[in-house]
Formats: structure tokens, sequence, C-alpha cells
């Protein structure tokens, strides 16, 4: 079964410290995996798409890595802002145009505390 | 360029009772997805719209659960006689042909 599993379930930092999120699927094949940030009470926004081929991808102080031999990918944050706070959740995208096209992780709720 | 577009944002409804949940995509775009999200669970597809067609519903439950992209107007996914467990957040998302861009969501509560 195609699945996107999430670590931790949720996280607590103090404000100004980094942090690494984690994603691990079995969706095969994918055509790209994306990590989205959801403020509470919003649609998903993407941060980073990554195809197979790469490796990591930037976005600020976002930083997205992808292993697809292992199948894993992580999300660091660097230097947390208080709004960082909201769910990051690892999305994987299979190569159609089917409906469900996309498969879902459950999401790492981050708390960044002043 | 406005996002895509959900009201009501919150929704209540008595057990029984209809939910329409309106979606309004970005402007050029053709494909709309609807999907929902249960408490401390991820999103999960429902049905994938485009003008006037329904392309892919896979996701839909069978009964009471309904959806429509008009050629004028925003998508309708529609919840007839709704019930406990129809109590979540439905998500829209819309496209041209690639990334979708989701909207704020509409959060349904039935008592």
């Amino acid at each position: 079964k195609n699945q996107v599993e999430q670590s931790p379930q949720s996280l607590i930092i103090l404000e100004g410290k980094n942090c690494t999120l984690q994603c691990n699927y079995t969706v095969s094949p994918f055509s790209n995996l994306r990590w989205y940030k959801q403020d509470t009470g919003r649609g998903p926004v993407s941060l980073t798409i990554m195809t197979f081929s790469e490796n990591t991808k930037s976005n600020g102080r976002y930083t997205a890595t992808l292993d697809a031999d292992t199948k894993q990918s992580s999300l660091h944050i660097t230097a947390s802002q208080l709004s960082d706070s909201a769910s990051y959740i690892c999305v994987v995208r299979k190569p159609n145009n089917a409906g469900n096209m996309l498969t879902f992780g459950g999401g790492t709720r981050l708390m960044v505390k002043p | 360029n406005a996002g895509v577009m959900q009201n009501p944002r919150h929704l209540v409804r008595r057990r029984g009772q209809e939910a329409r949940l309106r979606c309004s995509p970005m402007k050029g775009h053709s494909h709309v997805y609807w999907y929902r999200q249960l408490p401390e669970e991820g999103l999960k597809f429902m049905v994938y719209l485009q003008k006037e067609n329904i392309i892919d519903e896979s996701g839909m439950p069978k009964e009471r659960f309904s959806a429509e992209f008009p050629k004028e107007g925003p998508s309708i996914l529609r919840i007839q006689q709704v019930v406990r467990g129809d109590s979540a957040a439905y998500f829209c998302a819309s496209s041209r042909s690639g990334e979708q861009y989701f909207g704020p969501g509409t959060r349904l509560t039935v008592t």
C-alpha cells in the first residue's frame, strides 16, 4: 500500500533553534516529493519540491533532502521563528494524472516557543 | 490573482441536514480536487473534476456525497443527511495542469 509516514508527530522547540522533520514513503514509482506548511485553519502551502533525481532543495531557512534509494526525506528548519509554528506535511506525487496522484503524510505539528 | 476561495469557512449542521461546500478555483484553473482531513490525520483525496466533468471520484463515499463543477460558478461538494462522522475539514485545490494550490478549507461540524 502506498504510504507516507512522518515523524515526529509533534515537536516543541525554542525560538532560534534548528529542527529536522522526517518523512518515509513507500509510494513507488513517484514523480516528485513536496513539503507543505499548513498554518492552523489554513490550507497547505508548498515549501519545496524535489524530483527523484534531486538530493536537496532550499527555500530560505527551509532545506529539504531526499534519498530516493532509502525512500526518505527530511525538512530542516534553521533558526526557527515563532511564525514557523504550523503543521509540516510531506506529500508524494505519483507519475499519473489520476485524482489520487497525491499521497499525504499525517504531518508533524511544530510549536516554536519564545 | 486571488487564490483558491472556499466558503463557508465554518459550517455547523445537525444530523440529517444537508451541507453544501463551495470552491472557486484560481483564475485560469480548470482542474478542481476535493480532499477531506479528519482530526489528527492527513488529507485524503475525494474527487477530481474538470469543467462539467467528474474525472475521478474513487475517493468519495458511494452514498450521500456528490460533487459538481458547472460551466459557470464554483465547484460544489454536497453531503446529504450528514452524520457525526462527516465532521472534518474539507479542502479544495485547483490547478492549471500541474501544481495544486489549496484553499483555506471549510470546517464542517455535525452536531
